[in-house]
C-alpha cells in the first residue's frame, strides 16, 4: 500500500538537544512537507520541498532544519534554537508542488514530541 | 492575503442529527477548497475538495460541501451524525505564491456527537 509513514510516533527530548523526525513516502510525490499542529491553532507550515534537493521555509521555520537527498524522504530536525517545541508534527506530500494548487496533501500519522 | 475561518471550535451534535460545519474563506482570485478530518492522534484524511465545476461536493463518509461564491463559504454538512463522526474538521484553500502552491487551513472544528 502506498502512503506516508512517520517515525517514531512519540519523541522526549531533553531541553538543549536536537531530535530529527522521520517522514518517508512510496507515492513517488515530488512535493513533501512539514507541518506543526498546536491545540486551537491548526496547521503551521515549517518547511516544504517541491524537489529533490531543494526545499524553502515556511511560515515557522526558526529552530528548524531538513533535507531533501531522496526524493520518498524528508526528515525535520527540531533543533535546540527551536524554544517551545512540543506539539504534534504532520508530514504531507502531494503530487506536485508548483503552480498546480488543486493537488490535494496526502498526510502521514504524526510525530508528537514532547520537550522534558 | 488569503484565510481561511472556521465558525466554532467546538460544535455538539446529537446522533442522527444534521452536522453543519461552517467555513468561509477569503481569496483575491478562484479558490480550491478543501475539508479534511483528523481522528486523535492520527494524520489528516481529505473528506472532498472543490476546484471547479459543480458548486455541491460530494465526498466521503456521506459528507457533503457546497461553495458559495458569493458568500465566501465552503460548510460541510452531512444528514444525519453517527457516533463515528466524533473527529476534528479542518477547512483548507489553496494559494499559489511564487510558482508554488500552500495551503492556508482553518483552525479547525471539533465535532462531538452525542448518543
Amino acid at each position: 500500500d502506498g502512503g506516508i509513514t512517520q517515525s517514531p510516533k512519540y519523541l522526549f527530548r531533553k531541553e538543549g538537544q536536537n531530535v530529527t523526525l522521520s517522514c518517508e513516502q512510496n507515492l513517488n510525490h515530488d512535493a513533501m512537507y512539514w507541518y506543526r499542529q498546536d491545540p486551537g491553532q491548526g496547521l503551521r507550515l515549517i518547511y516544504y520541498s517541491q524537489i529533490v534537493n531543494d526545499f524553502q521555509k515556511g511560515d515557522i521555520a526558526e529552530g528548524y532544519s531538513v533535507s531533501r537527498e531522496k526524493k520518498e524522504s524528508f526528515p525535520l530536525t527540531v533543533t535546540s534554537a527551536q524554544k517551545n517545541p512540543t506539539a504534534f508534527y504532520l508530514c504531507a506530500s502531494s503530487i506536485r508542488g508548483d503552480a498546480y494548487s488543486y493537488n490535494e496533501q496526502f498526510f502521514g500519522p504524526g510525530t508528537r514530541l514532547t520537550v522534558l | 492575503a488569503q484565510s481561511v475561518t472556521q465558525l466554532g471550535s467546538h460544535v455538539s451534535v446529537s446522533e442522527g442529527a444534521l452536522v453543519l460545519l461552517r467555513c468561509n474563506y477569503s481569496s483575491s482570485v478562484p479558490p480550491y477548497l478543501f475539508w479534511y478530518v483528523q481522528y486523535p492522534n492520527q494524520g489528516l484524511q481529505l473528506l472532498l475538495k472543490y476546484t471547479t465545476g459543480a458548486t455541491l461536493v460530494k465526498g466521503i463518509n456521506g459528507f457533503e460541501a457546497e461553495f458559495k461564491k458569493s458568500e465566501t463559504s465552503f460548510h460541510l454538512t452531512k444528514p444525519s451524525a453517527h457516533m463515528s463522526d466524533a473527529a476534528e474538521y479542518f477547512c483548507a484553500v489553496s494559494v499559489t505564491t511564487s510558482g508554488t502552491y500552500k495551503y492556508i487551513f482553518g483552525t479547525g472544528t471539533r465535532l462531538k456527537v452525542l448518543a
